[in-house]
């Protein structure tokens, strides 16, 4: 199993350029999120699916859209990137939406965006 | 906002000595789970302890939950060099299963 998989692992964008994230998972995961790691911050949610069909916005979705067309994908759309959006991006995966289940990360994509 | 923040913010320690971080939290939780990140990596999960438990032991981790106090320790004893890194916990607030971290403790084990 190859886990978690995202990419690219570096991007640079300038302001106004849209890209997207890529995360697929491999374990028949039924949860996957993103978040972004910023300094001091911690890491910070942005966009969850608890199943193919289904996201709902998490603390900082603003600027941000996703979609869940297969269990296995979870793409991050950056609609009209700023400034602001300069982070790292991590994407997890868990079994199930129970929170005894732990969560299984990416190695992130980090971003930057002029 | 954030739910779980760690203390303290950062650690130096010598090789072979114990490391103890502290996380509190603000509201009622069903579990705390500690996350490990290496320089550069994603998170791993290092252990889970439930609202009900008060200790859990996993190799050289131990983890005590507080919710009088709403706050857990992690100790990491006779630390090596390989355990530098960012440690996180992440808590789950009752009526949700999102996972919230906070933005974790960096220890760094000198040789």
């Amino acid at each position: 199993n190859a886990g978690v998989t995202q990419t690219p692992k570096f991007q640079v964008l300038k302001t106004g350029q849209s890209m997207t994230l890529q995360c697929a998972q491999d374990m028949n995961h039924e949860y996957m999120s993103w978040y972004r790691q910023d300094p001091g911050m911690g890491l910070r949610l942005i966009h969850y699916s608890v199943g193919a069909g289904i996201t709902d916005q998490g603390e900082v979705p603003n600027g941000y859209n996703v979609s869940r067309s297969t269990t296995e994908d979870f793409p991050l759309r950056l609609l009209s990137a700023a400034p602001s959006q300069t982070s790292v991006y991590f994407c997890a995966s868990s079994y199930s939406t129970d929170t005894n289940e732990k969560l299984f990360f990416g190695s992130g994509t980090q971003l930057s965006v002029l | 906002s954030q739910q779980g923040e760690e203390d303290p913010q950062a650690l130096s320690i010598q090789e072979g000595e114990n490391a103890t971080m502290n996380c509190s939290y603000k509201t009622s939780i069903n579990n705390l789970q500690w996350y490990r990140q290496n320089s550069g990596r994603g998170l791993v999960h290092l252990i889970l302890i439930r609202s009900n438990e008060r200790e859990k032991h996993s190799g050289r981790l131990r983890v005590t939950l507080d919710t009088s106090k709403k706050s857990s320790s992690l100790l990491i004893t006779a630390s090596r060099a390989a355990d530098t890194a960012s440690y996180f916990c992440a808590t789950d607030e009752t009526s949700d299963y999102k996972l919230s971290f906070g933005a974790g403790t960096t220890v760094t084990v000198r040789a």
